[in-house]
């Protein structure tokens, strides 16, 4: 049971550039979400998924594009990368339901823009 | 979104319990309190929650307030490998709202010999 996988690991790209993050689970999770997290600042929601072709913004939407077209994908789009991105990026994953689902992390994308 | 308040820091000796606390004196009533911890280059991984009663499992044990404004997350014996971010955040129960799920800075635990 792989749980919740991001690829790749480690990214490194000029400004300007783009690419796109996977996240990929096998628990049959409903929900989805895209977390930032720079020093000294916890995890920030970026955009976030509560099923199959829905996507919503979080606290840090600009400049980040998302797609749910598969249930237990959820890509996270850079159209054009700044310096201001470079971050450690999470995915996670849920049920729908609060009481009996713990999200579920990946280990991270570390992302650096030149 | 209800916000939850923990110390930025605290230490403990290992062997010994430690107690963490988070303030979240705006929960609503469908709230469930999730704790998560994050090792050092690592995503954050479940502890432990809970609705109103305490709750116990193999990681820890989460103590609720009664008027729920706020709650301790106690690990009964620290070792070395609890030394972590633990993060205190709100879930909403209510299935009909989407939960944006904030995560604050958390407490760092440092855990000496």
């Amino acid at each position: 049971n792989a749980g919740v996988t991001q690829t790749p690991k480690f990214r490194v790209l000029k400004t300007g550039q783009s690419m796109t993050l996977l996240c990929a689970q096998d628990m049959n999770h409903e929900y989805m979400y895209w977390y930032r997290q720079d020093p000294g600042m916890g995890l920030r929601l970026i955009h976030y998924s509560v099923g199959e072709g829905t996507t919503a913004k979080g606290e840090v939407p600009d400049g980040y594009n998302v797609s749910r077209l598969k249930k237990q994908n959820f890509l996270l789009g850079l159209e054009s990368a700044a310096p201001s991105q470079t971050s450690v990026y999470f995915c996670a994953s849920s049920s729908d339901r609060a009481d009996n689902s713990p999200l579920h992390f990946g280990n991270g994308t570390r992302l650096t823009v030149t | 979104d209800a916000k939850t308040t923990q110390p930025n820091s605290m230490e403990s000796n290992e062997e010994e319990p430690v107690h963490l606390p988070c303030n979240h004196s705006t929960i609503s009533g469908t709230d469930y309190i999730h704790w998560y911890r994050q090792l050092p280059s690592q995503g954050p991984e479940y502890v432990i929650h809970g609705l109103t009663s305490n709750v116990n499992n193999r990681m820890a044990s989460l103590a609720i307030a009664e008027d729920r404004k706020s709650s301790t997350l106690i690990l009964h014996r620290a070792t070395l490998r609890d030394a972590a971010v633990y993060y205190c955040i709100l879930r909403a129960g209510n299935t009909g709202t989407a939960s944006k799920l904030t995560f604050g800075t958390g407490t760092r635990l440092q855990v000496t010999l």
